[in-house]
């Protein structure tokens, strides 16, 4: 069975420091791993995937197959990060049921 | 371009009535995926649709059920409602399913 865990509920962190939301995975096949933001009174919104190795709003996340992690790092947190994090798995191909972990709050103080 | 649409936003039912909810995917996404979304539970998946056929199923009874019509909408069917179905009620859609969702605003279900 695929499982995300998020072991953080809530990571309190100032403004300019380093921020690394946690996830860790358990999947048998190829994992596509994601991560999902809620902003207060939006919609989820696809943050970014590991296969674009991309940096948004300047989070990167790192698929560790060792590790069975992808843990989300910004290296300078800032007030507007302060949202809801949501890790997400999908198996490759089409038959999978994607897997949401319970999601990290993240509130940056001034 | 226009973003998942789901209606109604809310919506407030009795126990044992049933209830359709309703969800437009963006133009050309053929996966259509509904998630429950509890404080209890969290995100947790119902079903998904490609191309009018059901192509995942979570661990929901089958008293959730669901549908896709031909121009990708979708409709999400719960019978006998229970007060432990009260939740937000998550449809997203994506081009082909497992590329990265795309979510509607979501419809919160009341059941008194």
């Amino acid at each position: 069975a695929q499982r995300v865990t998020q072991p953080e509920k809530l990571l309190s962190v100032f403004k300019g420091a380093p921020v690394e939301l946690k996830c860790n995975y358990s999947y048998s096949g190829s994992p596509e791993l994601f991560w999902y933001v809620q902003y207060s009174r939006q919609r989820l919104q696809l943050l970014l995937r590991h296969i674009s190795r991309e940096s948004i709003k300047g989070f990167t996340a790192d698929l560790n197959k060792g590790e069975t992690s992808f843990h989300l790092k910004k290296p300078f947190a800032q007030e507007e990060d302060s949202a809801m994090y949501y890790c997400a798995l999908s198996g490759s191909g089409g038959s999978y049921i994607p897997t949401f972990g319970r999601g990290t709050s993240l509130i940056v103080h001034p | 371009k226009a973003g998942v649409t789901q209606t109604p936003r809310y919506l407030i039912k009795t126990r044992g009535q049933q209830v359709t909810l309703s969800c437009s995917p963006i133009s050309g996404h053929r996966s259509v995926s509904w998630y429950q979304q509890t404080p209890g539970q969290g995100l947790q998946f119902l079903f998904e649709y490609f191309s009018e056929t059901q192509r995942n199923k979570g661990n929901f009874p089958g008293r959730f059920s669901g549908r896709q019509f031909s121009n990708s909408r979708s409709e999400m069917n719960v019978s006998t409602l229970e007060l432990g179905d009260s939740a937000l009620y998550l449809c997203a859609s994506s081009p082909w399913g497992g590329d990265g969702y795309t979510f509607g605003s979501g419809t919160r279900l009341t059941v008194v």
